[in-house]
């Protein structure tokens, strides 16, 4: 079975400084992982992917993730973030037999960026 | 762009009335889920569609079912709403594997049960 855990369920941080939100993941098979945004009172969006290919994967807005099967895992890092970036983040794994396409979501961290 | 509609985005209701929540898309997707986010919990999957008229229980479909008669829309339905179904429910719609397995989320239906 696949599982996803976030470490951490908040992380205040002030604008301008570098942010890391890490995510492990269990999964027997080969993986599709993903990050998704959430801003206050709205939907999630995707914010970056990791399908195939360069381990390193990027956001247009800055965000970039690295993929490490050894570590199973997919954090998600900015080297300087803005007031705008308060957001919910939120990891997914996936896979490609998962029935349906459905994703396994981690319980959210909770990023407020303090001016 | 991918386009996921939910119907309401906020609801009232009653303890044991029968509530409707309604799901279009606008991409031709095979696939539709439903989820509901409440804190400290994430996103848990309640049910889930492949295809016109089928449909896979998730994690917790306890007091809830879904309907799938045409291929954009997928209706959530509590049939005897309780207070412990308040919560944010989100739709999304995906391609399946074809698509990396990406889902496209509606804006969400924060559904308060009194």
């Amino acid at each position: 079975a696949q599982s996803v855990t976030q470490l951490d369920s908040q992380v205040p941080v002030f604008e301008e400084a570098p942010v890391e939100l890490r995510c492990n993941y269990s999964s027997s098979v080969s993986v599709y992982l993903f990050w998704y945004v959430q801003y206050p009172n709205q939907g999630l969006q995707l914010l970056l992917k990791y399908l195939s290919g360069s381990t390193l994967v990027e956001s247009i807005n800055g965000f970039e993730a690295e993929f490490n099967k050894s570590q199973t895992s997919f954090h998600l890092r900015k080297p300087s973030v803005h007031i705008s970036d308060t957001a919910e983040y939120f990891c997914a794994v996936s896979g490609p037999y998962n029935q349906g396409g459905k994703l396994i979501f981690g319980q959210g961290t909770e990023l407020s960026v303090k001016p | 762009d991918v386009k996921v509609t939910q119907s309401s985005r906020y609801l009232v209701k009653r303890t044991g009335e029968k509530v409707f929540l309604e799901c279009v898309q606008d991409m031709d997707h095979e696939n539709m889920f439903w989820y509901r986010q409440d804190p400290g919990l994430g996103l848990r999957l309640i049910y889930f569609s492949y295809d016109v008229k089928m449909k896979e229980k998730g994690d917790i479909p306890e007091g809830y079912s879904v309907s799938r008669e045409k291929k954009e829309r997928f209706s959530l339905i509590l049939e005897s709403a309780s207070t412990n179904q308040t919560s944010m429910y989100l739709c999304a719609s995906s391609l399946g594997a074809l698509g990396g397995n990406i889902q496209y989320f509606g804006a969400g239906t924060r559904l308060s049960v009194l």
